[in-house]
């Protein structure tokens, strides 16, 4: 069965710190792969996606995430943590079942605290 | 939000009662999904509609129902059946497959239970 796993609820970091949200998932196949923000009161925005292109992907605001298949994982970083970037994130794997390809499975989410 | 309109933002229901969520879409896009938000869990699948007069049941359809009369529109029902009901409700939208997979999302719903 498919699953995406985030290993932290919670992260706090400082500002100007790295940002490490981690993300693991169970496939049969190769998936893909995405990650997603929702800020406080507003709707979800797409961060970044894999698709079976680059293993490393850059995505907007200066995030990136590395496809690894060894590890079953796809974390979410960026070199230097900002404000604006307090949010909850979602890690999102594409199932791929017959007759059902329009399913998506959602992570429980990271909720990403930056300190001054 | 990307031409997703979700309606209202906020909504109570009364106990025993149907309440009806509204998503338009002026994306043009085919396949449109509602999925539920609680607290500490990720988004969970309620129904989704891949073509017009078509959709099918999410992993947490019960005390739901839906229709797909429109394009452009995907209602939600949620019904007295479901006992649960207060959560955030998001409505999204996906364009064909060669155009990414990208989904789009609207504003979102709070449903709260008087």
């Amino acid at each position: 069965a498919q699953s995406v796993t985030q290993l932290d609820s919670h992260v706090s970091v400082s500002e100007g710190t790295p940002v490490l949200l981690r993300c693991n998932y169970s496939s049969s196949y190769s998936p893909s792969l995405f990650w997603y923000v929702q800020h406080p009161n507003k709707g979800l925005q797409l961060l970044l996606k894999y698709t079976s292109a680059a293993t490393l992907v850059k995505g907007i605001n200066g995030f990136e995430a590395e496809f690894k298949k060894s590890e079953t994982s796809f974390h979410l970083t960026k070199p230097s943590a900002h404000m604006s970037d307090a949010a909850e994130y979602f890690c999102v794997v594409r199932y791929y079942g017959s007759g059902n390809t329009g399913k998506l499975i959602f992570g429980q989410g990271t909720t990403l605290q930056v300190k001054p | 939000d990307g031409g997703i309109t979700q309606s209202p933002k906020y909504l109570f229901r009364k106990e025993g009662q149907n309440v009806t969520l509204s998503c338009e879409q002026n994306l043009n896009h085919d396949a449109m999904y509602w999925y539920r938000q609680d607290p500490g869990q990720g988004l969970r699948l309620i129904y989704y509609s891949q073509i017009v007069n078509d959709f099918q049941k999410g992993d947490i359809a019960e005390g739901y129902s839906v229709s797909r009369e429109k394009k452009e529109s995907f209602p939600l029902t949620v019904t007295s059946a479901q006992k649960n009901p207060t959560a955030f409700y998001l409505c999204a939208t996906r364009a064909r497959q060669n155009l990414g997979e990208k989904l789009f999302f609207g504003s979102g719903t709070q449903l709260s239970v008087l």
